[in-house]
C-alpha cells in the first residue's frame, strides 16, 4: 500500500481480555516499530523489528505484551490480560533503513480502550 | 538514557508570523533528528529529517537546523498559516529507535 496501515482503528475491550493489533508497513520497508501514546503523554517506544527479528524489545512494559512479524511484512502486537493502564493509542511506523533509525513513516494508530 | 525536551509546550501566534520551535537532547551520539506534526486524533506526519552530518534541511516554509555538539535543534516556520496548527514533535534517532520529545502545541489564529 501507499502508507502504513493499522487495524483496528478503534478497539474497546474488557479488562482481562486479550487483544491483537495489526500493522501493514510500507512495501519494501525492512524496519518496523511499535510505539504507544497515552493521553497527554509523549510517544513511548515498545519494540523494533529488522526483518522478522526484534533486535530491540526493551520498551515492552511487561510480559503481557508480545509482538511478531512474519514474511518481513505484517506485524501483530498482542496484549494479554489487558489492564486499564493499557488504554492508549498504539502507533506503528516503518522505515526503509536497516541498522539505523531512518526516516520513519507512521500509521494512523489503533486506539485501545480497556474498560 | 536519551532525553528530549521541547520548548515551549504550547504556543499561539497570529497568522503571518514567523516562529521558532526548540528541541534539545541530552546524548549527542545520534544518527539523525526528525521533525513531525501530529493533528488531533491522527498519526504522525514526517516533516524533515536531518542526518547527523547535516546542519539543516528545508522544505517549503519549514527550515530545521541541527547542532549536534550542543544537543539542539530548531524548527523555523515562516509566514505561519491557520493550517499549521498542530502538535510538532522532535525525535532523535539512534541505532534502533527514535526517542521523542513531548511536543509543542501550536495554534495559529486568524
Amino acid at each position: 500500500g501507499a502508507g502504513v496501515s493499522q487495524s483496528p482503528s478503534n478497539k474497546v475491550t474488557e479488562k482481562g481480555k486479550d487483544v491483537e493489533l495489526r500493522c501493514d508497513p510500507i512495501s519494501g520497508h525492512t524496519a518496523l516499530y511499535w510505539y504507544r501514546q497515552s493521553l497527554g503523554q509523549g510517544l513511548e517506544f515498545l519494540i523494533y523489528f529488522q526483518g522478522n527479528s526484534a533486535p530491540d524489545k526493551s520498551g515492552l512494559p511487561s510480559d503481557r505484551f508480545s509482538a511478531e512479524r512474519t514474511g518481513g511484512s505484517v506485524s501483530t502486537l498482542t496484549i494479554q490480560r489487558t489492564q486499564q493502564e493499557d488504554s492508549a493509542v498504539y502507533l506503528c511506523a516503518s522505515s526503509h533503513g536497516g541498522g539505523k533509525a531512518g526516516e520513519l513513516f507512521f500509521g494512523e494508530g489503533s486506539r485501545l480502550t480497556v474498560l | 538514557k536519551q532525553e528530549v525536551t521541547q520548548i515551549p509546550a504550547a504556543l499561539s501566534v497570529p497568522e503571518g508570523e514567523n516562529l521558532v520551535l526548540n528541541c534539545s537532547f541530552t546524548d549527542s551520539a545520534i544518527y539523525n533528528l526528525q521533525w513531525f506534526r501530529q493533528d488531533p486524533g491522527k498519526g504522525l506526519t514526517s516533516l524533515l529529517l536531518i542526518q547527523s552530518s547535516q546542519r539543516e534541511q528545508t522544505s517549503g516554509r519549514l527550515n530545521a537546523s541541527l547542532d549536534k555538539s550542543s544537543g539542539r535543534s530548531t524548527l523555523y516556520i515562516a509566514a505561519s498559516q491557520p493550517g499549521d496548527s498542530a502538535t510538532y514533535l522532535c525525535a532523535v534517532g539512534t541505532a534502533s529507535k527514535l526517542t521523542f520529545g513531548t511536543g509543542t502545541r501550536l495554534q495559529v489564529t486568524l
